[in-house]
């Protein structure tokens, strides 16, 4: 199973840019790199997925180096609202082999 | 946009009592996922179901069981409740493409007094 390891806390200020790893070295062949966003009291919402390479959508970027081993998380010019939990899941959906990290708080100051 | 609606926000129940907690889904996804989730821990999954009246374990089922009549609705039953079953409970769906997105609902914050 694919274990997951992310730094428990970061802290940054409002219009930087702010980069969360995740590390998940038993990475199986087919699993998708996903990661989620939290709000206290509400449930994970989907930010980004990806396989390889770089995706990008209007929310973040997901960094994956060729060995796929860990991913970056990058959220450009954070704001106070992006102050949240991002976990990094990998696995795949069918199959049951679905391991959430422990999640990183990440708190926005002004 | 997918709809994963919880039954309750908010339980209270007492020790030894059974409690059903449900989740129905409106995007006809075949997987449904409950978890649990407490301070410092994270998110660690109770139950899953692939199809209607399968289920698999995830890595806590002890003392739980579920549910799974119908393929939108997904039913997490405990049996009888402990002070340690008290925390937020979370439904998820996905379909079975293999790209394991799941969308969730708001949770139930259940406390056993």
């Amino acid at each position: 199973l694919a274990k997951t390891t992310q730094p428990i806390s970061m802290d940054s200020y409002e219009g930087q840019e702010v980069n969360i790893t995740c590390s998940h070295n038993n990475i199986a062949t087919n699993d998708y790199i996903t990661w989620y966003q939290q709000f206290p009291s509400q449930g994970p919402r989907f930010i980004i997925q990806g396989y390889k390479t770089k995706v990008t959508n209007e929310v973040a970027s997901l960094f994956i180096p060729a060995d796929r081993k860990s991913s970056t998380l990058s959220l450009p010019r954070v704001s106070l609202s992006d102050t949240a939990v991002y976990y990094c899941l990998v696995g795949r959906g069918s199959q049951g082999n679905l391991i959430f990290g422990k999640g990183t708080k990440l708190s926005v100051k002004p | 946009d997918v709809k994963v609606t919880q039954s309750s926000r908010y339980l209270v129940k007492r020790t030894g009592e059974k409690v059903f907690l449900e989740c129905v889904q409106d995007m006809d996804h075949e997987n449904m996922f409950w978890y649990r989730q407490d301070p410092g821990l994270g998110l660690r999954l109770i139950y899953f179901s692939y199809d209607v009246k399968m289920k698999e374990k995830g890595d806590i089922p002890e003392g739980y069981s579920v549910s799974r009549e119908k393929k939108e609705r997904f039913s997490l039953i405990l049996e009888s409740a402990s002070t340690n079953q008290t925390s937020m409970y979370l439904c998820a769906s996905s379909d079975q493409g293999g790209r394991n997105i799941q969308y969730f609902g708001a949770g139930t914050r259940l406390s056993v007094l």
